[in-house]
Parts: structure tokens; sequence; C-alpha cells
């Protein structure tokens, strides 16, 4: 079974440059979450959906940061313009209603 | 804060013996909680999950106990083997708002010594 995919799974950027995380949740699942880990904070949540309907942002760290779901199956994540500390392993991830959380294999995204 | 938080950021186990990890949470209304596994270089992995109408479960090698009187859940990993070499979450999809959002400890390292 295919589980969540992303794309692209390393990316090195200059600073300033726009940057878009890509991820196809497991099919027939309603929620999809974005994360990001760093050594410092750990996993923190970024934003979540249900039904492509985002729910709660407050994780988004500032306006440089923004996601989407156009529908059940795509979302992005896109951090315009990039900088240096947002060099992180951004995981996108779903689950069906209020049940486990799959993750897929992360973003690895370098900004210099 | 946190809503969930591991008790030990690292654990040295000798292969083939058994591990504990072990993590306390806050809100008393949570009533699901899940064990993820992150290795080197990938996504957390789901390992096992228990609901509060239960005390304990088993899985393939492991074990997770739950003690809502003391808010408190462990991971028992049975004859632990160099596969076991990871970071392990426990996470708590409601948090501290009761909203739908999985929260995670900062997760222990488990390193198995040969």
């Amino acid at each position: 079974d295919a589980g969540v995919i992303q794309s692209p799974r390393h990316e090195v950027t200059e600073m300033g440059q726009e940057v878009t995380l890509r991820c196809k949740p497991i099919s027939g699942h309603d929620y999809l979450f974005w994360y990001r880990q760093t050594m410092m904070r750990g996993l923190e949540l970024l934003i979540y959906f249900n039904n492509n309907v985002p729910i709660d942002d407050s994780g988004m760290p500032e306006d440089r940061f923004s996601a989407k779901m156009p529908n059940a199956s795509f979302s992005t994540l896109k951090i315009q313009p990039s900088e240096p500390r947002d060099s992180a392993v951004y995981f996108c991830a779903s689950s069906l209603w209020r049940n486990t959380i799959y993750f897929g294999e992360g973003s690895w995204l370098t900004v210099v | 804060g946190e809503s969930v938080g591991l008790h030990l950021p690292t654990l040295s186990v000798q292969e083939g013996d058994n591990s504990i990890i072990n993590c306390a949470y806050s809100n008393s209304a949570s009533d699901y909680f899940i064990w993820y596994k992150q290795e080197s270089g990938k996504g957390p992995q789901f390992i096992i999950d228990i609901r509060s109408n239960m005390d304990k479960r088993q899985g393939q090698r492991v074990t997770v106990l739950l003690n809502k009187t003391v808010k408190h859940l462990s991971l028992q990993i049975a004859a632990t083997q160099p596969g076991d070499s990871a970071v392990y979450f426990c996470a708590d999809p409601h948090g501290r708002t009761n909203d739908y959002k999985l929260s995670f400890g900062a997760g222990t390292t488990v390193t198995v010594r040969a």
C-alpha cells in the first residue's frame, strides 16, 4: 500500500528563493498535517487540514509560510522567501478521522 | 508546554535485554495515545496505540501500559535488537486543548549495544 508521499526528498536552496514542498496523503484519509522537525525544537505541528479545509494554522511560524490543499490527494507547503533558519525536515502526515496518523519520509530542506 | 513528555532522553540497552521507555501526559481527558519509532533519516513510524479503556496492549515484541491514575504510559520492547535503535516518541492526538493535534514529546533515543 502506498503511504504518504512527499517530494522533494532533499532540497538545497539559496536564501530568498521560494520553496514548495508537496504531499500526497494516503488515499481516503480526511486529515492532513504538516510538521517541521529540528534538533532544537523537535517535531512541531505547523498546520492541519480536515476535508481539504485548514483547521488550525497557529503553528505556522510567519507569513512567509503558506499551505494549501486544493483537493483530497494533494497539498503544498510554500516558503517565500526562504531563510537559513527554515532549514529543517518537513513531514507531511495523514489520518482517517481521528485515528492513527501516518507520516511520510520527509522533505529535507537546507537554505544556504 | 508539551502535553506529553518522556522521562529520559537516552536509553542504552544490551542486545537481548528488555527496554522500557516511559512517558507522562498532562491532559486527563486524553483518551488515545500512539507510540512512534523514528529511525535516522526516516519519518516517524507507527508502532502501537492504546485507548483509555485499556490498561495494556500487546503487539509483536512490544507492549504498551497505560496508568490513567498517574497519567503515565510506557513502551516495553522485548529482546531488544539492533534494529530497535531509534528515537521513540509517545504522542497524544488531543494534546492540551482537546483539539485534534498530535503533540509529541521530546523523544527517547534508544541505543542497542551488541
